[in-house]
Order: C-alpha cells, then sequence, then structure tokens
C-alpha cells in the first residue's frame, strides 16, 4: 500500500505570505493521480487539486499543485484569511486511495 | 447540482447494529462511485472504501474489511454503511463522497453523520 507523509505538520504563517505543503509518497503514484484537499472546523473537506495540478471548479488561481513521482507540492501564492484550515493529499493511483495525514495551517 | 445528504447523528451502545445513509442527487446515481471516509475525533481523513451503485461492486481498505459493509440501493439514490456489532472505537464522522467520474478522486461531499458509541 502506497504510504502518504505530509510536512510540515503544522504550518504558522501570516495573510499575504506565501504556503508551501509537502506530501512525499512511500512509492511512485501512477500518472500523478494525486489530489489535494481541504478542510475547515466543522464541515466536510472540499476537492481543490486534482491530477497533481488541476484547480477544481470555483478554486482560486492563488492554489497551485504541482509534483511527480513521490514528491507533491500545494502552493498557496498569498494567504488569504479564509485559507487557514487543514489540507490533505490523497493518491487514487492504486487502492487502497489513503490520505496523507494533513498539514493544518495557522495564523501566526 | 450535485447533492450527497447524510443521515442524522447517531448515539448507540458497543455491540449494537447501525446502518446510516447517502442520498445522492443532481447526477445519475448509478454511474458514480461512492466513497465512504471515516474521521475520528480531532484526527485525520480515513480512506474507508467505495462502492459502484450500477452493480455494487465494491472495494474495501484492508484496515475496514470485514468490520463494515458498503451498499447501495439504486431505486432511490441512497447508498449505506453499516456496522453488525459497534464498538467504541468507531466513535466518529463518517463523510460518503461522490467519486470523479474516470478517477477515484472525490469530487462532491455530504455533510457527515457523527456516530458516537458508548456504554
Amino acid at each position: 500500500d502506497i504510504v502518504l507523509t505530509q510536512s510540515p505538520g503544522t504550518l504558522s504563517l501570516s495573510p499575504g505570505e506565501r504556503a508551501t505543503l509537502s506530501c512525499r509518497a512511500s512509492q511512485s503514484v501512477s500518472s500523478s493521480y494525486l489530489a489535494w484537499y481541504q478542510q475547515k472546523p466543522g464541515q466536510a473537506p472540499r476537492l481543490l487539486i486534482y491530477g497533481a495540478s488541476y484547480r477544481a471548479t470555483g478554486i482560486p488561481d492563488r492554489f497551485f499543485g504541482s509534483g511527480s513521482g513521490t514528491d507533491f507540492t500545494l502552493t498557496i501564492s498569498r494567504l488569504e484569511p479564509e485559507d487557514f484550515a487543514v489540507y490533505y493529499c490523497q493518491q487514487y493511483g492504486s487502492s487502497p486511495y489513503a490520505f496523507g495525514q494533513g498539514t493544518k495551517l495557522e495564523i501566526k | 447540482e450535485v447533492q450527497l445528504v447524510q443521515s442524522g447523528a447517531e448515539v448507540k451502545k458497543p455491540g449494537e447494529s447501525l446502518k446510516i445513509s447517502c442520498k445522492g442527487s443532481g447526477y445519475s446515481f448509478t454511474s458514480y462511485w461512492i466513497g465512504w471516509v471515516r474521521q475520528m475525533p480531532g484526527k485525520g481523513l480515513e480512506w474507508m472504501g467505495i462502492i459502484y451503485p450500477g452493480d455494487s461492486e465494491t472495494r474495501y481498505s484492508p484496515s475496514f474489511q470485514g468490520q463494515v459493509t458498503m451498499s447501495a440501493d439504486k431505486s432511490i439514490s441512497t447508498a449505506y454503511l453499516q456496522w453488525n456489532s459497534l464498538k467504541a472505537s468507531d466513535t466518529a464522522m463518517y463523510y460518503c463522497a461522490r467519486v470523479s467520474s474516470g478517477w477515484h478522486y472525490f469530487e462532491n461531499w455530504g455533510q457527515g453523520t457523527l456516530v458516537t458509541v458508548s456504554s
């Protein structure tokens, strides 16, 4: 099974700064089948990125996904107050389609 | 508009059975896989498995195989997650989500069902 490890566990930044979140897979993720989700307290997760770099419908262009193979990155170019949340990556190239453990993005 | 509406919160005792539901609307229910995701209190997301309502094909995570049963009733566009004998460790929020056509990421999510198991 593919295991996803996200880093850092917690990222403390200020609005307007750039955030870089990492997701590393224990084996290569086929065809860049990697998604990113955002979850705010008390809410269901929301799809941000699929196919490693494709933004889902309605997602602002300050969210940027990149990477391939075993190393993937979610970059948020200029943090808005509503971006502070927990972010999860998920691989869907090889069942079971596991999630990473999450990165909490908090206001500094 | 695609919508997934889950059944309400449940409070159960250890050993009891439970079936929670997820009703899809705004799309062809039989043409998209539906998945289930567990989130234990204060923890991350765990992929439990997926079911294809068109023919009820299922794929379980090894961690959940034999612990839960996924099913679907396409006549009422509803997917189910079932336990035969609940444990305290089943206490969690459970989300259903629609899988994207052609791939297996979760494109649309239900609001979640909170299951509390306590004696």
